[in-house]
């Protein structure tokens, strides 16, 4: 069965410092999509980003990029020069091709930002 | 446009008690999703409708929750006999789909924040 692990409960940096979310997946489908979200205090969750299993290229956009790397089945979120306003809960989610299209998500990772 | 509505926001029951929470989803998406996060967790998957296709209930944690949907519109999920440990947020999400496409971006819902007295 599909499991997503995000070992980092809760992260605090001081403004301007980078950040880097980790994010490990389970699954035995060949074909699957990766997905990050954000849950600021406000509650609603935010899309961040999809890749799927084929597409091993790195992103960046703007201040945010990921890593993802098949051969540690990790789906990494960093962020550069981190800012107050993004503080928030971020859950790393995985939908299976043949497991039906539901999001199995990570515990998530409170991350704080001081001033 | 309209984003996902969920009502009520908050709903406060005495255990025992059945509770009914709502879904609008975006117009024109035809698949929608319900989850549940419990204070502090991730979200778990409850259940999912695409179109006319027969319900995926395979998140469902007994037979005391159910959901309907009517056509591709709007979707109510019922609890049963409420438990405390039905205390949580629910979370309505939609998504347009292409051919039953699983890697369309869910839009989730504010969600209905439930507290099970």
């Amino acid at each position: 069965a599909q499991k997503v692990t995000q070992a980092q409960t809760e992260i605090s940096v001081v403004e301007k410092e980078d950040v880097t979310l980790d994010c490990v997946y389970e699954t035995r489908d060949t074909t699957y999509y990766l997905f990050w979200y954000k849950q600021p205090p406000s509650g609603e969750l935010v899309f961040l980003i999809r890749r799927n299993s084929f597409d091993e290229q790195n992103e960046i956009s703007g201040r945010y990029s990921w890593n993802f790397q098949k051969s540690t089945s990790s789906f990494n979120f960093t962020i550069t020069a981190s800012q107050v306003v993004d503080s928030a809960v971020y859950f790393c989610a995985l939908i299976e091709n043949n497991a039906g299209n539901m999001l199995t998500f990570g515990g998530g990772t409170r991350l704080m930002v001081k001033p | 446009g309209a984003g996902v509505s969920q009502s009520p926001s908050n709903k406060v029951t005495e255990k025992g008690k059945d509770v009914e929470l709502r879904c609008d989803p975006i117009s024109g998406h035809t698949a929608l999703y319900w989850y549940r996060q419990r204070l502090g967790q991730g979200l778990e998957f409850l259940i999912y409708f695409q179109g006319n296709s027969a319900p995926d209930k395979s998140g469902l944690p007994s037979d005391r929750f159910s959901a309907e949907r009517t056509g591709e519109s709007v979707s109510t999920l019922t609890i049963q006999r409420t438990q405390q440990e039905d205390s949580a947020v629910y979370l309505c999400a939609s998504s347009g789909t292409s051919g039953g496409a699983p890697y369309n971006e869910q839009f989730f819902g504010p969600g209905t924040r439930l507290t099970v007295l």
